[in-house]
């Protein structure tokens, strides 16, 4: 089916290990993020990509590392993971910079849990 | 610089009735304008786009929003609410500017009684 999907929906792990969190789309959209979505914090950008192999950090890219080896993935990884990375995380696409008017679509989040 | 405010946190209204979430934005630029809704623990879905063409835009599920340029807001309507509506909205507002800079509002969670 044609869209973005992420996995897992559902993840616990303990503080210290390293996560990765997948997120693949069927579009070819240019430009991939990566949110997360705190209580009273609502979504904030950890990092985004404007094509394969270029990477750039969002808002609150520490403690978190991404990769962009093919334009369909956008693999999220938590190198320590800590209580504090405890969140849901959304990763999103967009078609195209070019122009205001590339709204984007998310995928249906991943609940993280650190113990 | 970029900012968007919504200006309440919580809505509630009853069955039938019209539903008014308020957005204001701010832009150095001509921006883009969304609106998203997102379910209890389901991702985001765009409800409906603001680019610079007509100021009053029809989305899906009966909502609608008009851009006020002089008044810096994008506020979302619609004439009835039914209680599937119940869930959170979000306002978004987008530039380019060499990268797609992307703002969310901290969202309007409204609420539909019977």
């Amino acid at each position: 089916d044609a869209g973005i999907t992420q996995s897992p929906r559902y993840k616990i792990t303990e503080t210290g290990r390293q996560v990765t969190l997948m997120c693949h789309q069927t579009w070819s959209h240019s430009y991939m993020f990566w949110y997360r979505q705190d209580l009273g914090h609502g979504l904030r950008l950890i990092y985004y990509s404007a094509a394969a192999d270029i990477t750039d950090k969002g808002e609150v890219p520490d403690g978190y590392v991404v990769s962009r080896s093919k334009t369909e993935n956008f693999p999220l990884t938590l190198e320590s993971a800590t209580r504090s990375q405890t969140s849901v995380y959304f990763c999103a696409s967009s078609e195209s910079a070019r122009g205001n008017g590339s709204p984007l679509h998310f995928g249906n989040g991943t609940r993280l849990t650190v113990t | 610089a970029q900012s968007v405010t919504q200006l309440d946190s919580h809505v509630s209204v009853s069955e039938g009735t019209p539903v008014l979430l308020r957005c204001n934005y701010s832009s150095s630029y001509s921006p883009s304008l969304f609106w998203y809704v997102q379910h209890p623990n389901k991702g985001l879905q765009l409800l409906l786009k603001y680019t610079s063409a007509a100021t009053l835009v029809k989305g899906i599920n009966g909502f609608e929003a008009e851009f006020k340029k002089s008044e810096t807001s994008f506020h979302l309507t619609k004439p009835s609410a039914h209680m599937s509506d119940a869930a959170e909205y979000f306002c978004v507002v987008s530039e380019t500017r060499g990268y797609q800079k992307v703002t969310f509002g901290t969202g309007t969670k409204l609420q539909v009684i019977p």
